[in-house]
């Protein structure tokens, strides 16, 4: 069964630092979306992509973070300079259609921790 | 906020026993979907019900959705140890493309 893969599965950086998470989305899948979870805490949406740009993003996403699919593979999120808070589970996602009536495969996800 | 807030917040039964979680959220819905989340890995759908239905199954599980009191619930039949895990709901708001989670239920099965 076709699966989301993300890498790494654990990332330690210091503050300040910029870090790349990666994803490759199912290949014939035309939506990706970055979501995260702080540790025991519920599952928060960060933003979505289609067609080469941003469809939506919420109050988290901001300056911060980008999002960039580099080639016909590859979802990447950004984070310029990260910050204590950034610390959580960062999960990539992807759907055939939009989320309205169609169900996102998820990534394993990536421990993302900032010292 | 859509999201919405799953209840209980964590559930512990035996092995054989019916489960059931129940998820209520703010607005109007396209649809809503559960999802299980097991121990520090991703999410997997499970089910999805549209708000034009009222019950759906798969397998051991029972969907029902109430749109009048905006609410959701999730029946696990003859619960397995392997059904341990975290089960989150997740709504699309009318006229709107993303789906935005609940608290999560912790459910644990013992054998």
């Amino acid at each position: 069964e076709p699966e989301v893969t993300q890498t790494p599965s654990h990332q330690v950086t210091q503050m300040g630092q910029e870090v790349i998470l990666r994803c490759v989305p199912i290949s014939n899948h035309l939506y990706f979306y970055w979501y995260r979870q702080i540790l025991g805490q519920k599952v928060e949406f960060l933003v979505s992509f289609y067609n080469n740009e941003i469809s939506e993003k919420s109050e988290i996403f901001d300056d911060q973070f980008s999002v960039e699919r580099p080639d016909g593979s590859n979802f990447t999120l950004k984070i310029r300079s990260t910050k204590l808070e950034d610390s959580a589970m960062y999960f990539c996602a992807s759907s055939e259609a939009r989320g309205r009536g169609e169900k996102l495969f998820f990534g394993s996800g990536t421990q993302l921790s900032v010292l | 906020s859509q999201q919405g807030e799953e209840d209980p917040q964590a559930l512990s039964i035996q092995e054989g026993e019916n489960a059931t979680m129940n998820c209520s959220y703010k607005t109007s819905i396209n649809n809503l979907q559960w999802y299980r989340q097991n121990s520090g890995r991703g999410l997997v759908h499970l089910i999805l019900i549209r708000s034009n239905e009222r019950e759906k199954h798969s397998g051991r599980l029972r969907v029902t959705l109430d749109t009048s009191k905006k609410s959701s619930s999730l029946l696990i039949t003859a619960s397995r140890a392997a059904d341990t895990a975290s089960y989150f709901c997740a709504t699309v708001q009318t006229g709107a493309n993303n789906l935005f989670f609940g608290t999560g239920t912790r459910l644990t099965v013992i054998p």
